[in-house]
């Protein structure tokens, strides 16, 4: 079984820098596993930070970037707010139509 | 600005079948390169895909969940569903509906349901 794995949390300091990882369980994430990135507060949908590794929708605010590290993805918050204070979602493709959502990093600032 | 509502019974019995309508506004489902999708959240837990369904009617679905799940598109109503056969406790979770523009697998995720929440109870 395919297993996507997140920092299960992580705490910041305001107007600090942090960046979350997602990796898999079958070996290094590549450009092609399309990663996306979703944001998600209590009591609220997701909502779409990051398509196909670093491609930001245009609400995305721009201290949120997307890349791959060390065979991972990774999502990186560059002067965080007291509002980026959420869940985070990774989730990447597999072949044979599978797409996985990783554990989730709840992030906490602090 | 697209909009997409979740809807459909709050309460399902076990081994029944849940039915879900996710209605799209803003925005023909039919038009353009899209695939729409629900997604599954039980409480205080992870997100899990569920399925895609393309405009042209092509259908994907979660290995885990495939023998049990059907997603269809109604064009004339703007709606897609999801019906998911022999539910049982394990199935009760938030439901999300969710497009993602493209035709491929590196598809962008915009649009988000506000989701609706499922049990399953008898």
């Amino acid at each position: 079984q395919t297993v996507v794995t997140q920092e299960p949390s992580l705490t910041v300091s305001p107007g600090g820098t942090v960046t979350l990882t997602c990796a898999s369980s079958t070996g290094a994430v590549t450009s092609g596993y399309y990663p996306n990135w979703f944001q998600q507060k209590p009591g609220q949908a997701p909502r779409a930070l990051i398509y196909s590794t670093s491609n930001k929708h245009s609400w995305t605010p721009a201290r949120f970037s997307g890349s791959l590290l060390g065979g991972k993805a990774a999502l990186t918050l560059s002067g965080v707010q007291p509002e980026d204070e959420a869940e985070y979602y990774c989730l990447l493709y597999y072949g044979g139509a599978q797409l996985v959502f990783g554990g989730g990093t709840k992030l906490t600032v602090l | 600005q697209v909009q997409l509502q979740e809807s459909g019974p709050g309460l399902v019995k076990p081994s029944q079948t849940l039915s879900l309508t996710c209605t799209v506004s803003g925005g023909s489902i039919s038009s353009g390169s899209y695939y729409w999708s629900w997604i599954r959240q039980p409480a205080g837990k992870g997100l899990e895909w569920i399925g895609r369904i393309y405009t042209s009617g092509s259908t994907n679905y979660n290995p885990s969940l495939k023998s049990r799940v059907t997603i269809s598109v109604d064009t004339s109503k703007n709606q897609f569903s999801l019906k998911l056969s022999s539910v049982t406790a394990a199935d009760t979770a938030v439901y999300y509906c969710a497009r993602v523009r493209g035709s491929g697998w590196d598809g962008a995720w915009d649009y988000w349901g506000q989701g609706t929440l499922v049990t399953v109870s008898s």
